[in-house]
């Protein structure tokens, strides 16, 4: 059971362009979504994260809108820099019984941003 | 502060080997997990090691073990490897167990089984 839906699969966005990736998740106790990027050869690393009391967060050129009755989120990445070419993954913890910290991820969008 | 650290970062082994990976977390994070990342299946959960003791374990067959020393560093080891095994392994660490808790990954093992 995939918990955790991202589109697009791929992206191909202009230099200077808005990306905007997209999640949407089934489990209703998840609290904490977090968003990473990783470049080839490389381990995924934190961009940003979100718990759900928050409609938005912004950090410099990235946002996470969270729509909780919907239960989507979505990355947007302003003003998209050619460094920015990565795989980005969506993910979300929570609810896991017992507690711990487990995260479920999509299935990661490849990101190319053209001069 | 250095990050996760795991090792080897490549090997190749042959079908029905068995296969030990070390993960050393950020100096003092108590929180360790696994994660297999396949093309095919994505970032996928093994196992989480907190305190020594094992809190969650993802959906996969009783091959994959681990375990954590008092000092948090990990190691996971997968018996009896099939061809489907091959895959980047991932350990990650964070300060403490539950959810929100920054998770901060290593660079990954590449194991080829042939």
């Amino acid at each position: 059971q995939q918990q955790v839906k991202q589109s697009p699969q791929s992206l191909i966005v202009q230099k200077g362009g808005i990306s905007i990736i997209n999640c949407a998740y089934e489990n209703t106790a998840f609290d904490y979504f977090p968003w990473y990027q990783q470049f080839p050869g490389k381990g995924p690393a934190l961009l940003i994260a979100i718990r759900p009391d928050v409609s938005e967060k912004k950090e410099g050129r990235f946002t996470i809108s969270f729509n909780k009755s919907a239960k989507q989120f979505s990355l947007h990445i302003m003003d998209s820099q050619p460094g920015d070419s990565a795989t980005y993954f969506c993910a979300a913890s929570g609810g896991v019984t017992g507690g711990g910290n487990k995260l479920t991820f999509g299935t990661g969008t490849q990101l190319k941003v053209e001069l | 502060k250095a990050g996760v650290t795991q090792t080897p970062r490549y090997l190749i082994k042959t079908r029905g080997q068995q296969v030990t990976l070390s993960c050393s977390p950020i100096s003092g994070h108590r929180s360790v997990s696994w994660y297999q990342q396949t093309p095919g299946q994505g970032l996928q959960f093994l196992f989480e090691y907190f305190s020594e003791t094992q809190r969650n374990k993802g959906n996969f067959p009783g091959r994959f073990s681990g375990r954590q020393f008092s000092n948090s560093r990990s190691e996971m080891n997968v018996s009896t490897l099939e061809l489907g095994d091959s895959a980047l392994y991932l350990c990650a660490s964070s300060l403490n167990s539950g959810s929100g808790n920054t998770i901060y990954f290593g660079e990954g093992s590449w194991l080829t089984v042939v």
